[in-house]
């Protein structure tokens, strides 16, 4: 059973450039949720993904954007890269029943931006 | 104020002692609370969910305070692997179900 699988691993841009990260969740799950982690800090909830919709966002500007596909799996694309754009992203997949979503987390992706 | 709050620590612990930290949280609409472990440069991993009577998962026991709104965790006969960051973790299930709310995390560093 594989788990939540993303790519690339690592990644270097330059500042401006535009970058898209991808997501595979767990089998069987059906919800995706995308965080940025800085280093040092928490993973913060950037936006979830259900249906193919997004179902919620935290506070990240537009220049972050989602996508979900009929498969579930997801994209994370980022425009107008700047340098505090640098950290790990992580996607977490979950399973939308019952009252708890377990969120289970991929490697992540290493991004760099200089 | 940030809504999860940790100390960053490092607890520097002796293999086979007892550590135990807690995590503040500013929003009393919280309802969910889980305890994840990161190692270094990896993803982080659910450790164990915290119910209101407490609970424990092998030398790891997670209590919640509801009126003082903090969560605690304790590990107990500290094993080398318990080397990690741990993160606390809270969700307000009414108007943001599936959002994870990350503290920074507390560091646990076991020598031998």
């Amino acid at each position: 059973d594989a788990g939540v699988t993303q790519s690339p691993t690592h990644l270097i841009k330059t500042r401006g450039q535009q970058v898209t990260l991808r997501c595979s969740p767990k089998s069987g799950h059906d919800t995706v949720s995308w965080y940025q982690q800085a280093l040092g800090q928490g993973p913060q909830f950037i936006f979830q993904y259900y249906e193919e919709e997004e179902r919620q966002r935290g506070n990240f500007p537009d220049r972050f954007s989602g996508h979900q596909f009929p498969n579930y799996s997801s994209e994370l694309n980022v425009n107008a890269l700047l340098l505090g754009d640098s950290a790990l992203y992580l996607c977490a997949s979950s399973l939308a029943t019952g009252t708890e979503e377990t969120q289970y987390f991929g490697p992540g992706t290493r991004l760099l931006v200089l | 104020r940030k809504e999860v709050e940790q100390d960053p620590g490092p607890f520097n612990v002796p293999e086979g002692a007892t550590v135990a930290f807690n995590c503040t949280y500013s929003n009393s609409a919280s309802q969910s609370f889980f305890w994840y472990r990161q190692d270094c440069r990896k993803e982080p991993k659910l450790l164990m969910s915290v119910y209101s009577s407490g609970n424990e998962d092998g030398r790891f026991t997670a209590q919640l305070n509801r009126a003082s709104q903090y969560i605690s965790l304790l590990i107990r006969d500290s094993k080398l692997s318990d080397s990690a960051t741990y993160l606390c973790v809270v969700t307000v299930t009414t108007d943001s179900w599936g959002k994870l709310q990350f503290g920074a995390g507390t560091q646990v560093v076991v020598t031998p």
